[in-house]
């Protein structure tokens, strides 16, 4: 059965560093999300992107914050500068009737 | 507001004991319903949907409207359940809005 998968698993990164998280959705589904989880903290919804453009997205999802789809098959979620709060598991999902999830990335900003 | 609740952090339960994980919601249009379950380091796999009322690894979840919950069930709790548990709900522009998750534990 095709996942969605995402990579890299874990990243330590320095405060004020760029990242850039990798996923790669399910080749039929056109619809492709971004949601983090703080730890403890519930899932929560950063970015819907739809034919090459955000169709929503949160207000956690700032200026700092982008997401591209470079190549027809993967899709990135870009922080510019990151900061400590940024510190988080990153879940991307793609969507045909239902979001199929990857298993995320989990980040560590120092 | 849109919200989903779960008002467990952890369940904890025997195994073959009934289990229920509680789960009510807010939102003001007619909502789409999800249970999805991660167990010990793997990936958020949906385990059900309202709209198929279907049954899967023996659990179920019926939508109350009057309640406004999504609660979900099973009648004999086995080791092999011992998750983490989120309600979601999908408004109307596809994304997901998440409860806080139910640690389930069932102990042999």
């Amino acid at each position: 059965e095709p996942e969605v998968t995402q990579t890299p698993s874990h990243q330590v990164t320095q405060m004020g560093q760029e990242v850039i998280l990798r996923c790669v959705p399910i080749s039929n589904h056109l619809y492709f999300y971004w949601y983090r989880q703080i730890l403890g903290q519930k899932v929560e919804f950063l970015v819907s992107f739809y034919n090459n453009e955000i169709s929503e997205k949160s207000e956690i999802f700032d200026d700092q914050f982008s997401v591209e789809r470079p190549d027809g098959s993967n899709f990135t979620l870009k922080i510019r500068s990151t900061k400590l709060e940024d510190s988080a598991m990153y879940f991307c999902a793609s969507l045909v009737q239902t979001q199929y999830f990857g298993p995320g990335t989990r980040l560590l900003v120092l | 507001a849109q919200r989903v609740t779960q008002p467990e952090k952890l369940l904890s339960v025997f195994k073959g004991a009934p289990v229920e994980l509680k789960c009510n919601y807010s939102y003001s249009g007619s909502p789409e319903l999800f249970w999805y379950v991660q167990y010990s380091r793997q990936r958020l796999q949906l385990l059900l949907r309202h709209i198929s009322r279907e049954s899967i690894k023996g659990f179920t979840a019926d939508l109350n409207k009057g309640e406004t919950s999504f609660h979900l069930k099973k009648p004999f709790a086995q080791e092999e359940d011992s998750a983490m548990y989120y309600c979601a709900l999908r408004d109307n522009t596809d994304k997901l809005i998440f409860g806080t998750g139910t640690r389930l534990q069932v102990f042999p």
